[in-house]
């Protein structure tokens, strides 16, 4: 089974509208972290927010959020007011463990569009 | 904000040759990574290097391919033999000893096999 699922490869968003990119997880590992990176046309994985398995509150960074519901295993990344530069691919990413030199786990991105 | 370094941006060489894609981690930090990413595909997991050694790699990471941690700051991998498939996005990546850090990018190399 795939450890992250991103169903979404493509996604549009007016700009200033708020917009949600889907992801969830697979593990029985009861501690893990969930990272989401955006990845520009130029290339280069910039990493946005993080949420710890057992972190009571969601996440939130900015414009970022993350809406985490853990007993649907899912971890989704809210950008609010989107902005032309928030174009690019996302990804979701997971640790599992307390081993904290475990991979990351990627998804396989959601591109996202944001029309002017 | 210190950062991860990679060189060379973009290698070109032909099949059957060795290359060697260089890192520069962030200092403090004591996990280090590859990834590589097919041209607009999933970033794939290489290998993970903490404390002189490999602790974990993946599949991919055959008898073609060694990292070393020559000198205390930099952080390599080897393709011995370069195959046309190996033509992909290499990133490397640190991260520091805590639950919550993420991994930190390099701006990556792009390795073109002809």
């Amino acid at each position: 089974a795939q450890k992250i699922t991103q169903t979404q490869p493509g996604m549009f968003v007016q700009e200033k509208e708020a917009v949600t990119l889907d992801c969830t997880y697979d593990t029985s590992d009861p501690s893990y972290g969930l990272f989401w990176y955006k990845q520009p046309s130029s290339g280069e994985m910039i990493f946005l927010i993080y949420q710890g398995s057992y972190d009571q509150q969601n996440a939130t960074e900015g414009r970022y959020s993350l809406n985490f519901q853990k007993a649907r295993k899912s971890a989704n990344l809210v950008i609010s007011a989107s902005q032309l530069g928030d174009s690019a691919m996302y990804f979701c990413a997971m640790r599992e463990g307390v081993n904290t030199g475990n991979q990351f786990y990627f998804g396989t991105g959601t591109s996202l569009t944001v029309i002017p | 904000e210190p950062e991860v370094t990679q060189t060379p941006s973009h290698q070109v060489t032909q099949m059957g040759q060795e290359v060697i894609l260089r890192c520069v981690p962030i200092s403090n930090h004591l996990y280090f990574y590859w990834y590589r990413q097919i041209l607009g595909q999933k970033v794939e997991f290489l290998v993970s290097f903490y404390n002189n050694e490999i602790s974990e790699k993946s599949e991919i990471f055959d008898d073609q391919f060694s990292v070393e941690r020559p000198d205390g700051s930099n952080f390599t991998l080897k393709i011995r033999s370069t195959k046309l498939e190996d033509s992909a996005m290499y990133f490397c990546a640190s991260s520091r000893e805590t639950d919550n850090s993420p991994l930190h990018f390099g701006n990556g190399t792009r390795l073109t096999v002809t």
